[in-house]
């Protein structure tokens, strides 16, 4: 089955400056990319996705970049704000819902 | 809509019970699915449903076993229940693809 690694397991940033998680993925069929936030307490939630025949996907301050090639897929968090502390996981599948997770991120920005 | 909801929210069991969590959602969804999260390990798929009356065995499905009677519900029930088993169980749902709409979490310690 797919397997997909998240680096770094923890990440600390100051407000207004840029977060960057990056997840590697093993199957190369593999051609949808969510990621989710989960805040403490609560179920996770998608925050942004991107396809395979996508190189790149922006969304206000997140963006979400796909290299096919080396089978990477990074989550970019810009002007980053207090609000953006929680866990990050990423995903991978074949089948667009037989979703294979990332073990997370835990961000902290710092005020 | 109330979304995506589970029952109960904190169960603690001894070794050896048995227990049904419950989740339901009211958004039509064809798509349902249980997971469960540990620390540093992410979300493991343990059962799905790609519609009423159907199950399928995800990544960790030993123990564990699930009905979809009503396309509404997805019941996950533990019939002899494990230490091994203490986690927090979320249940999701979706369309067919794409976003997949998580609920609340139950808290579940096995002793």
């Amino acid at each position: 089955g797919e397997n997909v690694e998240q680096h770094p397991s923890t990440l600390s940033v100051q407000e207004g400056d840029s977060a960057v998680i990056k997840c590697t993925y093993s199957d190369s069929a593999s051609n949808y990319f969510p990621w989710y936030k989960q805040e403490l307490g609560k179920g996770p939630q998608l925050i942004i996705d991107i396809r395979s025949n996508v190189g790149e996907k922006k969304d206000q301050r997140i963006a979400v970049t796909l290299n096919k090639t080396a089978k990477h897929f990074s989550l970019h968090i810009t002007e980053t704000q207090p609000e953006d502390s929680a866990v990050y996981f990423c995903a991978a599948t074949i089948n667009d819902y037989k979703l294979s997770f990332g073990a997370g991120t835990t961000v902290t920005v710092r005020a | 809509n109330a979304g995506v909801t589970q029952t109960p929210k904190f169960r603690v069991l001894k070794t050896g019970q048995s227990m049904t969590l419950l989740c339901a959602q009211d958004m039509n969804h064809e798509y349902m699915y249980w997971y469960r999260q540990d620390p540093g390990m992410g979300l493991r798929l343990i059962h799905y449903s790609v519609g009423e009356g159907t199950t399928a065995k995800g990544e960790v499905p030993d123990g564990y076993n699930v009905s979809r009677l009503k396309k509404q519900n997805f019941l996950l029930g533990l019939e002899s229940a494990a230490p091994s088993q203490t986690s927090v169980y979320f249940c999701a749902s979706s369309y067919t693809s794409n976003e997949q709409y998580f609920g609340p979490g139950t808290r579940l310690t096995v002793t």
